[in-house]
């Protein structure tokens, strides 16, 4: 059964790093999400992505952070400079053409030092 | 914003009994779907909702879609100790994104 896979499956860096994480959707899903999830707590929406642009942004996804779907299989998140408070697990999702069912994958952990 | 509260927040029960959990929103959704969550790992897609007062079953699991549009509950009958996990509910409405639930922890006690 198809999966969607992330990488890597933790991260630590330092305060003010860049960090890129990264992602394959399913083949052939059409949208792509990225959600995190602070310790303990609720899935929270990030970005959504369709058609090679951002679709939709919530009020965690600032200037710091961006999305790129550079070749037909990767989709990527980099925060440019991390915060402490940026540590948290993050997922990927895609999704096939309705946007509704979305398939997430297993996370990276992001720890900030 | 949007906001999805679960409740309970964690239950603990024995093997074998039934599990009933729910999901209430401030405002309407036009799909919903339930997602577990192993320690450590991703959600994974449960049931998905799609008409008010839609009521579907996934093996053991049952899930309703209220008719208000505001709330869903989930339902696990004949628990077994591979159902230990984290249950969110989720709120899709027109735009593309999920809004997730709290979610509530089940626990199996030996």
């Amino acid at each position: 059964e198809p999966e969607v896979t992330q990488t890597p499956s933790h991260q630590v860096t330092q305060m003010g790093q860049e960090v890129i994480l990264r992602c394959v959707p399913i083949s052939n899903h059409l949208y792509f999400y990225w959600y995190r999830q602070i310790l303990g707590q609720k899935v929270e929406f990030l970005v959504s992505f369709y058609n090679n642009e951002i679709s939709e942004k919530s009020e965690i996804f600032d200037d710091q952070f961006s999305v790129e779907r550079p070749d037909g299989s990767n989709f990527t998140l980099k925060i440019r400079s991390t915060k402490l408070e940026d540590s948290a697990m993050y997922f990927c999702a895609s999704s096939p053409g309705t946007g509704v069912e979305q398939f997430f994958g297993p996370g990276t952990r992001l720890t900030v030092l | 914003g949007q906001q999805l509260n679960q409740s309970p927040q964690s239950m603990f029960i024995q093997e074998g009994e039934d599990v009933s959990m729910n999901c209430t929103s401030s405002s309407i959704f036009n799909t919903w779907l339930w997602y577990k969550q192993d320690p450590g790992e991703g959600p994974v897609l449960l049931i998905a909702l799609y008409k008010a007062g839609e009521l579907t079953s996934n093996g053991r699991l049952t899930a309703q879609f209220g008719i208000t549009r505001k709330d869903s509950f989930l339902n696990i009958s004949a628990s077994i100790p591979s159902d230990v996990g984290i249950y969110f509910c989720a709120g899709h409405f027109g735009n593309e994104k999920l809004t997730f639930g709290t979610g509530t922890r089940l626990t199996i006690i030996p």
